[in-house]
């Protein structure tokens, strides 16, 4: 089985604070996700990767930046936490191009709390 | 760009009662697939069942199928046999094929109780 795999479940930042939140897959999937969850709104992407360095914005990427240096790791990056970022943040990955490819795998989620 | 919506934000039944979730979509795509997703409590989300738009045979996983009204842009999910571990959050989602690693769309979620 697919494991993705998120460093931390919870953590409590201080505003202004830079947070990193990481995130490891194990099955040489190309595609890589940042997803936040949030009540009432679903999950919302901030941020993809399908390649090495590669990424693209998602649909609410202000305030988050990302990195994948190595195909098996995204990190996604808070340079100045705010309150407003107080969310439950997902990671996700997917293989690409094949028959059965796109459904996604999802770590178990990493709750941030800013103070 | 898609929307996908889901219009009971919660719902309650009791054990071993069949439930249906609703989902519609809206999409200009004749070709996608759909999904529901279920998070369980303080657990991480899995998939639960998958449909190609292109295949007119309604997907069926054990307990869990669904209602694919492609006309009506219509993806309910019906469990049968409810038990208290279907006790979660479920999401309805829809990705355009050949769209790009973002082309999937998440409506907001029914949270479904099962009650013994």
């Amino acid at each position: 089985d697919v494991k993705v795999t998120q460093s931390s479940r919870y953590l409590v930042k201080r505003t202004g604070e830079k947070v990193f939140l990481e995130c490891v897959q194990d099955m040489d999937h190309e595609n890589m996700f940042w997803y936040r969850q949030d009540p009432g709104l679903g999950l919302r992407l901030i941020y993809f990767s399908y390649d090495v360095k590669m990424k693209e914005k998602g649909d609410i990427p202000e305030g988050y930046s990302v990195s994948r240096e190595k195909k098996e790791r995204f990190s996604l990056i808070l340079e100045s936490a705010s309150t407003n970022q107080t969310s439950m943040y997902l990671c996700a990955s997917s293989l690409w191009g094949r028959a059965g490819a796109n459904v996604l795998t999802f770590g178990a989620g990493s709750r941030l709390t800013v103070l | 760009a898609q929307t996908v919506t889901q219009s009971q934000p919660e719902m309650s039944v009791q054990e071993a009662e069949t439930v249906t979730l609703s989902c519609t979509y809206d999409t200009s795509e004749s070709n996608y697939y759909l999904f529901w997703y279920k998070q369980p409590p303080s657990r991480q989300m899995i998939l639960v069942i998958r449909q190609e738009a292109y295949k007119q045979q309604n997907a069926t996983e054990n307990r869990f199928s669904v209602n694919f009204q492609k006309a009506a842009k219509s993806f309910s999910l019906k469990i049968s046999d409810s038990q208290l571990g279907d006790t979660a959050m479920y999401f309805c989602a829809f990705m355009k094929i050949g769209g790009g690693a973002d082309g999937l769309t998440f409506g907001k979620g029914t949270h479904l109780i099962i009650q013994p």
